[in-house]
């Protein structure tokens, strides 16, 4: 089945570590996106990424990085800089057509915790 | 500037009964389409229902449907014969008019099924 594989579903976060969270797709798609969410709240933009190796700043960047080397594959890094990484990290892939109808499709989440 | 507004940030319906779900926009985009998502407490962002502007008709997905009123900008997602199932956050989303690339969400409408 196609679709958006993150790992890990867990992840604990010692001071001043750096992590990498997963997201895998199958889908074909062009374009990927890193959110992050915190508890009842809504969907923040960290980083999207249209092509491979080449990706944007979303509204929240700082303290995270990404790289895009494979167009199935759009890891995000939580920088020892980020000072409050604990939140729900969801991984979204969509088409990229030029036209506002293409949904995104997203992956299970990863929740981050800091030790 | 573009902004979705969803004003009902708790929702209760009982078992087997109708909810609508309000979600109004503002947008100079000429064209442009509605999403809906619907998050259950396991994290995961599934999408329900889109709706273009330029549809004729009313968009409808199973027990899913959108109240479409593009002079008043609303796009309200009327979820029919409640299960308990259904219980999760719900986000309405657009993609950003200024770059199609992004996508802007709502902030969540949470709704509880009572059996």
């Amino acid at each position: 089945d196609g679709g958006i594989t993150q790992s890990p579903k867990y992840l604990f976060r010692k001071e001043g570590q750096n992590v990498t969270l997963s997201c895998e797709q199958n889908l074909n798609h062009d374009a990927m996106y890193w959110y992050r969410q915190d508890p009842g709240q809504g969907l923040r933009l960290i980083y999207y990424s249209q092509i491979v190796n080449d990706f944007q700043k979303g509204d929240i960047a700082e303290g995270y990085s990404v790289s895009r080397e494979k167009k199935e594959s759009f890891p995000l890094t939580v920088t020892s800089a980020q000072k409050n990484p604990t939140a729900f990290y969801l991984c979204a892939s969509s088409i990229v057509s030029g036209y506002s109808n293409q949904p995104q499709h997203f992956g299970d989440g990863t929740r981050l915790s800091i030790l | 500037a573009q902004k979705i507004t969803q004003t009902q940030p708790g929702m209760f319906v009982q078992e087997k009964e109708a909810v609508t779900l309000d979600c109004t926009y503002d947008t100079s985009d000429p064209s442009y389409g509605l999403f809906w998502y619907k998050q259950p407490s396991s994290g995961e962002m599934i999408f329900l229902i889109y709706q273009g502007s330029y549809d004729q008709q009313n968009a409808t997905e199973g027990r899913y449907s959108l109240n479409f009123q593009k002079a008043r900008k609303s796009a309200n997602l009327v979820i029919s014969a409640s299960q308990l199932g259904d219980s999760a956050m719900y986000f309405c989303a657009m993609r950003d008019e200024t770059s199609y690339d992004k996508v802007i969400f709502g902030p969540g409408t949470s709704l509880s099924v009572i059996p």
